[in-house]
């Protein structure tokens, strides 16, 4: 069962802040985000493996509650280049290397 | 470095013409395949996953096949094409539990 993912689609101005959530109904066994620029293939942001992780990447980040079964990504002072789709993909089973994503947001940053 | 190529980048089909995509990844040995297929503005579906030669495991019942002939190669092929099937088909690598790359995709369109 794929992950839900909120909001489906949001607009910011640049400078200001976004949060994109990813939830499960079963189990999060970890949780990996990507960025899909129109036309392109994703592009791998983070990728959490433990409950309470956090992680950053520039002014990105991200955070994983294992026992709400959610991860939110958090974009901070958004900028032009931060537009895209993004999904977030969790194993099917502890272990297992196969992904399935939620059905994106698209996040729209306009000047 | 490790990289991925698929062919080819766009591709017009009758339907009930014959597929074969072709995804190849060089720089490593033995990565686990993925093909993922994207409809228009949607989310990313899991269609067949190889964890080595000649292993295929599929995630959706369909007219499409995959097979790996070779442990950097990875195929995906249809006998007749339905207008279903258009899409933006993804492969994608990954070692281990980490992050997957993508390949360019290849835009299908089924008339």
């Amino acid at each position: 069962q794929q992950p839900v993912q909120s909001p489906q689609a949001v607009i910011l101005r640049e400078g200001e802040d976004a949060v994109i959530n990813c939830s499960s109904s079963k189990a999060l066994y970890s949780v990996h985000w990507y960025r899909q620029k129109h036309g392109e293939a994703p592009v791998f942001l983070m990728i959490l493996l433990k409950g309470g992780e956090q992680k950053g990447h520039e002014k990105i980040s991200a955070s994983f509650n294992e026992k709400k079964q959610q991860s939110s990504l958090y974009l901070t002072a958004s900028q032009l280049s931060y537009s895209g789709t993004y999904f977030c993909g969790t194993p099917l089973e502890a272990g297992s290397y196969q992904l399935t994503f939620g059905k994106g947001t698209k996040l729209s940053v306009i000047p | 470095s490790q990289t991925i190529h698929q062919w080819p980048a766009t591709l017009v089909q009758p339907v009930g013409s014959p597929l074969s995509l072709e995804c190849t990844v060089e720089g490593t040995s033995n990565p686990n395949l993925y093909w993922y297929r994207q409809a228009a503005g949607r989310g990313l579906q899991l269609l067949f996953y190889s964890v080595g030669i000649g292993q295929i495991s599929s995630e959706v019942p369909q007219n499409l096949s995959a097979s790996r002939p070779q442990d950097r190669q990875f195929i995906l092929s249809s006998k007749k094409l339905l207008l279903s099937d258009s899409g933006f088909y993804l492969c994608a690598w990954t070692k281990a539990f980490n992050e997957q790359f993508f390949g360019p995709g290849t835009r299908l369109t089924v008339l």
